[in-house]
This record gives structure tokens, sequence and C-alpha cells, in this order.
């Protein structure tokens, strides 16, 4: 079936360094990918979207590659913060003009001091 | 913090208990939903509403009932929970559903549900 899966469950990142957290997705027909940022005891929080016509999409400290050719999302965090410590996952949406979204597990993202 | 608020943020109930969530959007949308977080698993849609009609009920059972009474509210109503009920329930809302790319879902805090 469709699933919106993550490479690794858990990344450990030292304060300050880049974060890279992955996405894979699986219809090749999305054309609409957010990631969302979960800490504890919170819901999620929209962080920032690309559409398909795009492979590239820079916000404030974050960036989303997508690579169709292998259906890959990624978010790339800038100078890792404290903060930033939470669930970040994807979700994508596989037909356009609906609002099915499929939402991947999500990556734990943990910042050492 | 988001737009979309959500009460009680926790919740425990017996299994013959009747309860409700309560969930508001102050963003001027016209689509909520209902989705159930389960631990280790991915977001799992149950109810869509859109200008207040319901859209989607996703096999969801019958111990949860949704009610909009307009746009800006949004109801789950429970009864006769089990305990594999016990979830952390997550109000979203959008502009427009079936709006297509860039209809953004934001999301409230979710209300912490535990059935004994």
């Amino acid at each position: 079936g469709e699933s919106v899966g993550l490479h690794l469950p858990t990344l450990s990142v030292q304060e300050g360094d880049n974060s890279i957290i992955n996405c894979a997705y699986s219809n090749s027909a999305s054309d609409y990918f957010i990631w969302y940022k979960q800490e504890s005891g919170k819901g999620p929080q929209f962080i920032i979207d690309i559409r398909s016509n795009m492979d590239k999409r820079q916000g404030q400290r974050v960036t989303v590659l997508l690579n169709k050719t292998v259906k890959h999302l990624s978010l790339q965090i800038a100078a890792t913060q404290p903060g930033d410590s939470a669930v970040y996952f994807c979700a994508e949406n596989p037909t356009s003009g609906t609002y099915k979204y499929i939402f991947g597990t999500g990556t734990r993202l943990k910042v050492l001091a | 913090e988001t737009g979309v608020t959500q009460t009680p943020r926790h919740l425990v109930m017996g299994m013959t208990n009747k309860k409700s969530l309560k969930c508001e959007q102050h963003l001027g949308h016209n689509a909520m939903y209902w989705y159930k977080q389960s631990a280790k698993k991915p977001l799992e849609l149950m109810f869509v509403y859109n200008f207040k009609e319901q859209t989607e009920n996703n096999s969801v059972p019958s111990r949860f009932s949704p009610e909009c009474p307009n746009s800006s509210h949004l109801f789950l109503h429970l009864h006769t929970l089990q305990p594999e009920d016990s979830a952390l329930y997550l109000c979203a809302s959008s502009r427009l559903n079936g709006g297509g790319a860039g209809d953004t879902q934001y999301f409230g805090p979710g209300t912490r549900l535990t059935v004994l």
C-alpha cells in the first residue's frame, strides 16, 4: 500500500550543527508535501511545504528538498537549537484537490548541548 | 501558537462514561477534521466537515459521534469507549476542503484521552 516512511526513527544532533530529516513517499502522483513539527504535549505545527513543481524551498532556518525521481523528501534545519527538539513528520497529498493526506510516523530529533 | 484550540487537554474516562471533546478554530477556515494519533502510528483521519457538512467518515466506530454546529466549532462525542481508544485526538482546520495543493491543515494541541 501507499506509505510515507522515514529512514531514521531517532536523530541526535549537536547544538549548532545542521540536521537533515528524511522522508520517502511512494505515490509518484503526489503533488504537495508538508513538514510538521510536534513537540511533546502539543499538536503538529506546520513548518514548511513544497509543491511538486519545485525541488527546493527555503524558510527561516529550514529548507525542504524534493527529489521526485527517487520519491524522497528531506527537511534541513540549519544551526539546530534545543528548541528544535521534537518529532518531525512529513505528509503527502497523493490526490490533488482532496484533504486526504498520508502522514509519516515521524522522526524524533534530539539536540545535544 | 495555532489558531485551533481544543478542550479538555486531558481526559480520563471509564468505558461506560459519556464525554465530549471540543474544538474551535479562529482562522476563518471552512473545513475541520478529527484525527486519532496513537503511539508510533501515523495520524489516522476520522472525520471531515466542510462548511458544516460531514464529507468523510473513515470507517469510524459509532461510539465516536462528531458534531459540527458551524464552521468554527467541532465536537467529538464519546460513549462506551474501549481501552484501545486511548490516544491523542487532534482537531485540524483548513481553508477549503478539496482546495488542492496549498490547502494546509493546521492542528490544535490535542486531547490526550485515556480509557480505563
